[in-house]
């Protein structure tokens, strides 16, 4: 059964740096893109980031580009999402997500909670 | 704001047939698949549809997806309570080089 399980998250000051893992199981990790989805309290799914199965094809929405960085290790089954100059926006519970085939995310973690606030 | 457009709110009552309309542009939904999302309350999103009008296995088929052009749309028939949810639809855009969400429809059952 697949698994996704993601942790690191808390409470950060702003500017301060966070990095979430994601621990997958249940499949050929390597063989799948890996995602990062974000949901702001109450509001909707926004995409964060993306990174192929070998690690290539690495990809940024804008509002975190230059300040995240998204990273896999397959040997470890991993996906990991470095969050630096973290702002009160960055607010969110993140969900790591897996890519089928067919691009869509089909399988979700359960979220973990990042709240930046001084 | 999302560059893909969603009505914040659906509703219907059981047995009813309601529509979720996704309205994109070139870059998104007119040149690439659309990706439907469930989320219930306090849960992860779950695939719905994939492929525009594909549903995984276990989706029932009572959801059915659709899209012409820069437009989408999800049809709900023989609504039930456990229906009630947020639905979001999601696509590629090419000039972004990213993935765009909706902003969602939450959809009730009255």
């Amino acid at each position: 059964e697949v698994h996704l399980v993601e942790s690191g998250g808390g409470l950060v000051k702003p500017g301060g740096s966070l990095r979430l893992s994601c621990a997958a199981s249940g499949f050929t990790f390597s063989s799948y893109s890996m995602n990062w989805v974000r949901q702001a309290p109450g509001k909707g799914l926004e995409w964060v980031s993306c990174i192929g199965d070998g690690g290539s094809g690495i990809y940024y929405a804008d509002s975190v580009k230059g300040r995240f960085t998204i990273s896999r290790d397959n040997a470890q089954n991993s996906l990991y999402l470095q969050m630096n100059s973290l702002r009160a926006e960055d607010t969110a519970v993140y969900f790591c997500a897996r890519e089928g085939r067919d691009q869509g995310f089909d399988y979700w973690g359960q979220g973990t909670l990042v709240a930046v606030s001084s | 704001q999302s560059v893909v457009t969603q009505p914040p709110s659906a509703s219907g009552t059981s047995g009813q047939r309601v529509t979720i309309s996704c309205s994109g542009s070139s870059s998104n939904i007119g040149s690439n698949t659309v990706i439907w999302y469930q989320q219930l309350p306090g849960t992860a999103p779950k695939l719905l549809i994939h492929s525009n009008n594909q549903r995984p296995s276990g989706v029932p088929d009572r959801f059915s997806g659709s899209k012409s052009g820069t437009s989408a749309s999800l049809a709900i028939s023989g609504l039930q309570s456990e229906d009630e949810a947020d639905y979001y639809c999601a696509a590629w855009d090419d000039s972004l080089n990213g993935r765009v969400f909706g902003g969602g429809t939450k959809l009730t059952v009255l």
